[in-house]
C-alpha cells in the first residue's frame, strides 16, 4: 500500500482565492511527522509546513495551514489568498518513528498548482 | 545563515561511469540524506548519515554508496552509471536533536546519463 498518497495530479485556482491540496497516508506508527514542501520549475524543495502526530493543534505557518484529521489519517494542505507566485509542484512527505529512529521522509507522487491571474 | 548546498549544479556523464555529489548541511545540522528524484515522481529516499555512518538506506543498489565527513559534509557516489539513474538528486539535512521539523533540501544536482 501506498504510505502517502496525493490524488490530485493538478489543479487550478484563481489568485486570491484559497486552494486544498489533498494528502492521505498509511501508517502503524503511533509517532509520526507530516511536511509539505514545495517544489518550483528551479527543483529546489521549498519547506512549507509540518504537523507532528500528537500535535493537537492544525498547524498554520502564514498563508499555509495543513488540516490534519488523524482519524481519516489525512493531512491535508490549505493555501489561503493564492498568488501567481505560489504556481508550483507541491509534495506530501511523511516521517514515520521516533526520531531516535531516523529521518528518512516518504513522499507523495505531488500534485501540481496552476494559480490564473 | 547559509542553507544546504549541493555541487555541482548539472552533470552529463555516460554510461559505465562513475559520479560523486556533493552536500554540505545547513549550519547546525550534523544529519544529511540523499534522495533522487526521477522525472515526474517524488523523490525516493536514498541513504542517511550521521556521525560519520550510514545509519537508514532505501530501496537502492550497491552502487550507489556516500560518505560524511567530519564537518558533517557528505558525498554521493555512482559507480557504473545506468540510462536510468537520470534523475535530480537531492540532498536534505536536519539536527539529530531538537527540532522535529528541521528537513532543509538543497537546490539539487541534475545528473543526466545519455
Amino acid at each position: 500500500a501506498q504510505k502517502i498518497t496525493q490524488t490530485q495530479p493538478g489543479m487550478f485556482v484563481q489568485e486570491k482565492e484559497a486552494v486544498t491540496l489533498d494528502c492521505t497516508y498509511d501508517t502503524s506508527d503511533p509517532s509520526y511527522g507530516l511536511f509539505w514542501y514545495k517544489q518550483p520549475s528551479s527543483g529546489e524543495m521549498i519547506f512549507l509546513i509540518y504537523q507532528g502526530s500528537y500535535d493537537q493543534q492544525n498547524a498554520t505557518e502564514g498563508r499555509y495551514s495543513l488540516n490534519f484529521q488523524k482519524a481519516r489519517k489525512s493531512a491535508n494542505l490549505v493555501i489561503s489568498a493564492s498568488q501567481l507566485g505560489d504556481s508550483a509542484m507541491y509534495f506530501c512527505a511523511m516521517r514515520e518513528g521516533r526520531r531516535s529512529s531516523g529521518d528518512k521522509l516518504t513522499f507523495g507522487t505531488g500534485t501540481r498548482l496552476a494559480v490564473r491571474p | 545563515d547559509a542553507g544546504v548546498t549541493q555541487s555541482p549544479t548539472h552533470l552529463i556523464k555516460t554510461r559505465g561511469q562513475q559520479v560523486t555529489l556533493r552536500c554540505s548541511p545547513k549550519s547546525g545540522h550534523d544529519t544529511v540524506s540523499w534522495y533522487q528524484q526521477a522525472l515526474g515522481q517524488g523523490p525516493q529516499f536514498i541513504f542517511q548519515y550521521y556521525e560519520e555512518e550510514e545509519r537508514q538506506r532505501g530501496n537502492f543498489p550497491d552502487r550507489f554508496s556516500g560518505h560524511q565527513f567530519p564537518n558533517y559534509s557528505s558525498e554521493l557516489n555512482v559507480n557504473a552509471l545506468l540510462l536510468g539513474d537520470s534523475a535530480l538528486y537531492l540532498c536534505a539535512s536536519s539536527p539529530r536533536t531538537g527540532a522535529y521539523n528541521e528537513q532543509f533540501f538543497g537546490p539539487g544536482t541534475r545528473l543526466t546519463v545519455l
